[in-house]
């Protein structure tokens, strides 16, 4: 089955700062990409999602990068701000198969005064 | 519109004991799926309903987990005989699901911890 790796763990960048966060994938059948961020004891949400037809995402901020050769994928958080503090995960899926999404451990994220 | 819910939001048992935890996914949501995060870990799936079809279980960590989905919409999640190492948030998430694109986002619930003493 699908296995996603999430790299690093924790991160701690000057607000400000670009903060990029990298995941790899093993099943090269996976197509669907989506980061979730989860803010100190709230659910995680969707913040931006990339499919395999596509190398680059662009949302605000926020940026997601695929790359299908190497089965890696990046988030790139550019201007960080405090709010954007979080733990943040990657995840894929094969949605041809079924909806069922694989999760990254996640990254805590501090952004510093 | 309402989200997807979970209840109860916390849960202290004894060791030993059963507990049911349950999720009401959004309306028409076809697919659901239950989680388990341990503190400062990931998120573990546990199993994933889709529709009518035979529920995906491969995540469920032992035969003492079981989940039930009636009427395609409530879920409920069994921990049978629980044991310290069982507790955790256990979060629900339900998605429209299908082939199409942009169906697969999962909206989470605010999950159930669960405390095992």
């Amino acid at each position: 089955g699908e296995n996603v790796e999430q790299h690093p763990s924790t991160l701690s960048v000057q607000e400000g700062d670009s903060a990029v966060i990298k995941c790899t994938y093993s099943d090269s059948a996976s197509n669907y990409f989506p980061w979730y961020k989860q803010e100190l004891g709230k659910r995680p949400q969707l913040i931006i999602d990339i499919r395999s037809n596509v190398g680059e995402k662009k949302d605000q901020r926020i940026a997601v990068t695929l790359n299908k050769t190497a089965k890696h994928f990046s988030l790139h958080i550019t201007e960080t701000q405090p709010e954007d503090s979080a733990v943040y995960f990657c995840a894929a899926s094969n949605t041809n198969r079924d909806d069922k999404i694989i999760f990254g451990k996640g990254t805590r994220l501090h952004i510093l005064p | 519109g309402a989200g997807v819910s979970q209840s109860p939001s916390n849960k202290v048992t004894e060791k030993g004991k059963d507990v049911e935890l349950r999720c009401d996914p959004i309306s028409g949501h076809t697919a659901l799926y239950w989680y388990r995060q341990s503190l400062g870990q990931g998120l573990e799936f546990l199993i994933y309903f889709q529709g009518n079809s035979a529920p995906d279980k491969s995540g469920l960590p032992s035969d003492r987990f079981s989940a039930e989905r009636t009427g395609g919409s409530v879920s409920t999640l069994t921990i049978q005989r629980t044991q310290q190492e069982d507790s955790a948030v256990y979060l629900c998430a339900s998605s429209l699901a299908g082939l199409a694109g942009g169906q697969e986002t999962q909206y989470f619930g605010p999950g159930t911890r669960l405390l095992v003493l």
